[in-house]
């Protein structure tokens, strides 16, 4: 029973281009979500975050928007580039500590 | 300043066999978290810890499997007997208790149960 659903495994976009990561949650107890960065042989690394009572936060090429009605969050990378390439995983919280962790998007930013 | 350590990187063991995975927390941070990451269930919490306590042990999938914190900058992960099935990457992961959402991960242990 997934609470958070990453349901595009994979994503291949052109450098330059905007990537788009989706991420549905289906827990309404869930008020602060993060996004995380994986290379091959590496641990997650945080990349971006939003709480509830927001419905953009923006860092740098990154930004994530979040859209309660309808349980629904992106991340928008602008402009993509080659060393985004990695695993992103959306994940969510409703009590301090414990994260829930969506399944993962592969992101291949091709040349 | 070092990050969460874990070791071995990698562990290939046989069916039955006990395996110990390690973690050292980031020195400061009070909750330390083990995950599994397997390709159909993503990354799945086991249990964590808030100053060295249990405090949710639901994500642990059998009794085959234990974790300790014995002090706050050491933590074990051991299943026994192990299976097939344990085939995965096991991260540790710690974090401020209060304050900040953001869990900073070890590079994993890569587990092959043969």
């Amino acid at each position: 029973d997934q609470q958070v659903k990453q349901n595009s495994p994979s994503l291949s976009v052109q450098e330059g281009r905007i990537s788009i990561l989706n991420c549905d949650y289906t827990n309404s107890m869930f008020d602060y979500f993060l996004w995380y960065k994986k290379y091959p042989a590496e641990g997650p690394t945080f990349l971006i975050s939003i709480s509830s009572i927001k419905d953009k936060n923006e860092d740098g090429r990154f930004t994530v928007f979040l859209n309660k009605s309808a349980k629904h969050l992106s991340l928008h990378i602008v402009p993509s580039q080659p060393g985004d390439s990695a695993v992103y995983f959306c994940a969510a919280t409703g009590t301090a500590s414990k994260l829930t962790f969506g399944t993962g998007t592969r992101l291949q930013v091709t040349l | 300043d070092a990050g969460v350590i874990q070791s071995p990187r990698h562990e290939v063991t046989e069916m039955g066999q006990e395996v110990t995975l390690r973690c050292k927390p980031i020195s400061g941070h009070n909750s330390l978290f083990w995950y599994r990451q397997t390709m159909m269930r993503g990354l799945e919490l086991l249990i964590y810890f808030n100053n060295n306590v249990p405090i949710d042990d639901s994500g642990m999938p059998e009794d085959r499997f234990s974790a300790k914190m014995p002090n706050a900058s050491f933590s074990t992960l051991k299943i026994q007997p192990s299976e097939p099935r344990d085939s995965a990457v096991y991260f540790c992961a710690s974090s401020f208790l209060t304050g900040s959402y953001e869990q900073y991960f070890g590079p994993g242990t890569r587990l092959t149960v043969t």
